[in-house]
């Protein structure tokens, strides 16, 4: 069964650092979305992605924060200069079009020292 | 914005008894409720759904239930394994939009 790919699994980085997180989606998949999930706590939408465009973005989606579909199979989410606060896991989902069920990867753990 | 609650935030079980996790939802627009099954280190795995225009969904010891007047949805899992052991998250969104909006989770704990 096709799964949805995240590289990589664990990342450190220092403050002020910029850093990419890869995604790989399910291949007839058009729909793509960001979510983090901080340590104990529940998960949280970042981003939509449909049609090399942003289709939604939450308030924690700010300035740092971009997303881009470099080529026909990755999607990427990059912070620009990571805070403290950035650490988390940073799940990637994707859907198909009409189809209300997202699939999530397996997540990039991020820790900002 | 979309507000789910999700109760209780811990739940101990024996092995072969049942759980019942509840979710309610704020905006009576959303008709898409999504549970999620999410094992220690590991992706949230979809589990079961339910679209409002259902009131109930079954899938082997797994049920969904949902009342849109009261605005909520509720996880039923019946003779419960110790691999059932888990953090179960419920969500919502509706059709057409793309924003999951989860619940804080509940962690299921069945002993053997």
């Amino acid at each position: 069964e096709p799964e949805v790919t995240q590289t990589p699994s664990h990342q450190v980085t220092q403050m002020g650092q910029e850093v990419i997180l890869r995604c790989v989606p399910i291949s007839n998949h058009l729909y793509f979305y960001w979510y983090r999930q901080i340590l104990g706590q529940k998960v949280e939408f970042l981003v939509s992605f449909y049609n090399n465009e942003i289709s939604e973005k939450s308030e924690i989606f700010d300035d740092q924060f971009s997303v881009e579909r470099p080529d026909g199979s990755n999607f990427t989410l990059k912070i620009r200069s990571t805070k403290l606060e950035d650490s988390a896991m940073y799940f990637c989902a994707s859907s198909e079009v009409g189809e209300e069920t997202q699939y999530f990867g397996p997540g990039t753990r991020l820790l900002v020292l | 914005g979309e507000n789910v609650e999700q109760h209780p935030s811990t739940l101990s079980v024996q092995e072969g008894d049942s759980a019942v996790i509840k979710c309610t939802y704020s905006d009576s627009a959303s008709n898409y409720f999504p549970w999620y099954k999410q094992e220690l280190g590991k992706r949230p795995q979809l589990i079961i759904d339910i679209r409002s225009n259902v009131g109930e969904k079954k899938d082997q010891r797994i049920a969904v239930t949902l009342n849109k007047t009261a605005k909520h949805f509720s996880l039923h899992i019946t003779e419960t394994q110790p691999e059932d052991s888990a953090v179960y998250f419920c969500a919502a969104s509706i059709s057409g939009y793309s924003t999951l909006t989860f619940g804080k989770g509940t962690m299921l704990l069945v002993s053997p």
